[in-house]
């Protein structure tokens, strides 16, 4: 594993609620990315960061925000659930400088919205 | 629109190749071709990537087409390690190092003992 940790792995929340889902990486990578998976979809980017306190919205970031106060740390947030957010959420990191060809991922926080 | 398309499943036999298409016709003179691969319930991995030349390594082998408009992922011997989801990706260099990565909806692997 390249040293991302996603938290919490699963979570079943209600429609209406905020939802804050966390990654953390021990690689003190500078690019940071939240995609999620849905069937038929593959994976779709949502929001990047290029660095700390530097984000940038994805191809689907409607209703997500996200914050990155520390290299360590990006955090995506569901301001208000919705039941179309019901999906797997996958982190992932890359280099700035060699190795900077290659993503790495997290095992997936799956999100059901009730 | 996806700007990869891969069919949505495949099976092969343990031991045998296996070759996994992918169609990128719009791909862009400098987007770089990936393959990465998600077992269940974990998050892709890098397989191996190219830009116009072939490519090996010690997972797999990537042919890309001369027109760089489609790219076959070749598993020289597949085991039922193998099956899997695997995915063609276009990567686009955005600035600097920076990267975003296009993907297909993916081919289910099924491997048959």
């Amino acid at each position: 594993d390249a040293g991302i940790t996603q938290s919490p792995r699963h979570k079943v929340t209600e429609t209406g609620t905020p939802v804050t889902l966390r990654c953390h990486q021990t690689e003190n990578h500078r690019y940071m990315y939240w995609y999620r998976q849905d069937p038929g979809h593959g994976l779709r980017l949502i929001h990047y960061s290029y660095g700390v306190k530097d984000t940038d919205k994805g191809e689907v970031s409607d209703g997500y925000s996200v914050s990155r106060s520390k290299t360590e740390d990006f955090l995506l947030t569901l301001e208000s659930a919705t039941s179309s957010q019901t999906s797997v959420y996958f982190c992932a990191i890359s280099a700035s400088g060699v190795g900077a060809d290659i993503q790495y991922f997290g095992a997936g926080t799956r999100l059901s919205v009730l | 629109d996806a700007k990869t398309t891969q069919p949505n499943s495949m099976e092969s036999n343990e031991e045998e190749p296996v070759h996994l298409p992918c169609n990128h016709s719009t791909i862009s003179g400098t987007d770089y071709i990936h393959w990465y691969r998600q077992l269940p319930s974990q998050g892709p991995e890098y397989v191996i990537h190219g830009l116009t030349s072939n490519v090996n390594n010690r997972m797999a082998s990537l042919a890309i087409a001369e027109d760089r408009k489609s790219s076959t992922l070749i598993l020289h011997r597949a085991t039922l390690r193998d099956a899997a989801v695997y995915y063609c990706i276009l990567r686009e260099i955005l600035w600097g190092n920076f990267n975003k990565f296009y993907f297909g909806s993916g081919t289910k692997l099924n491997v048959k003992p």
